[in-house]
């Protein structure tokens, strides 16, 4: 089954700026369905952070964003924070046989 | 607040079967579609399967090779998933989540059911 493919692992110190792509393929990202975010703190279950690819729930900071180009979608946090170290994963969905939801591979983000 | 209950913590055997139960609280899950997700310990969210709770209609992941049920009770507005043949590769934590109606996004996440498998 198709997956998007992350980064394992994104670092920077706080206030800084860090990116987390994922790359699909055209049969989802690229076949024009929707990225979506997903914020996981240890030991918690997901948060959505970004849908309809670039959308923030109400709560979410603004420090947060995304954008979707072609196969990919990118997650931008802007003025890293302590609070901000947690796994983050896209999802999609995907029509190679049918369509079915996709989850992207992870990335742990680490404020050093 | 719109939230999801899942039941508890289970312990089985492998070759047992597992039922999850996922039960909204304060509204009717009827017009939803209940996303049902896994994640084993250290690992990556991993999608099995949906249900749209109003006409009974599922979709599952061929990962689990047809071993993945997913039904509802539209009248305890409760969803269920249930998965057989458990091996001790399907220890994980299991979320129910509903789907978003115009992004179809998991926008409500159960807080997960723990599930060990050991003999």
């Amino acid at each position: 089954q198709s997956v998007l493919t992350q980064p394992p692992s994104v670092s920077g110190a706080p206030g800084q700026r860090v990116t987390i792509s994922c790359t699909g393929s055209s049969s989802n990202i690229g076949a024009g369905f929707d990225v979506h975010w997903y914020q996981q703190l240890p030991g918690s279950a997901p948060k959505v952070l970004i849908y309809g690819n670039n959308i923030r729930p109400s709560g979410v900071p603004d420090r947060f964003s995304g954008s979707k180009s072609g196969t990919s979608a990118s997650l931008v946090i802007i003025g890293l924070q302590a609070e901000d170290e947690a796994d983050y994963y896209c999802q999609s969905y995907d029509n190679s046989l049918s369509v079915s939801t996709v989850f992207g591979t992870g990335t742990k983000v680490t404020v050093l | 607040q719109a939230h999801l209950v899942q039941s508890g913590a289970e312990v089985k055997k492998p070759g047992a079967s597992l039922k999850v139960s996922c039960k909204a609280s304060g509204y009717s899950l009827n017009t939803y579609v209940m996303q049902w997700v896994r994640q084993a310990p250290g690992q990556r969210l991993e999608w099995m399967g949906w249900i749209n709770v109003g006409n009974g209609n599922t979709k599952y992941s061929e990962n689990f090779q047809g071993r993945v049920t997913i039904t509802r009770d539209t009248a305890a507005s409760t969803v269920y998933m249930e998965l057989s043949s458990l091996r001790s590769e399907d220890t994980a934590v299991y979320y129910c989540a509903t789907e978003d109606f115009y992004y179809y996004h998991m926008d409500v996440w159960g807080k997960g059911t723990t599930v060990t498998v050991s003999s």
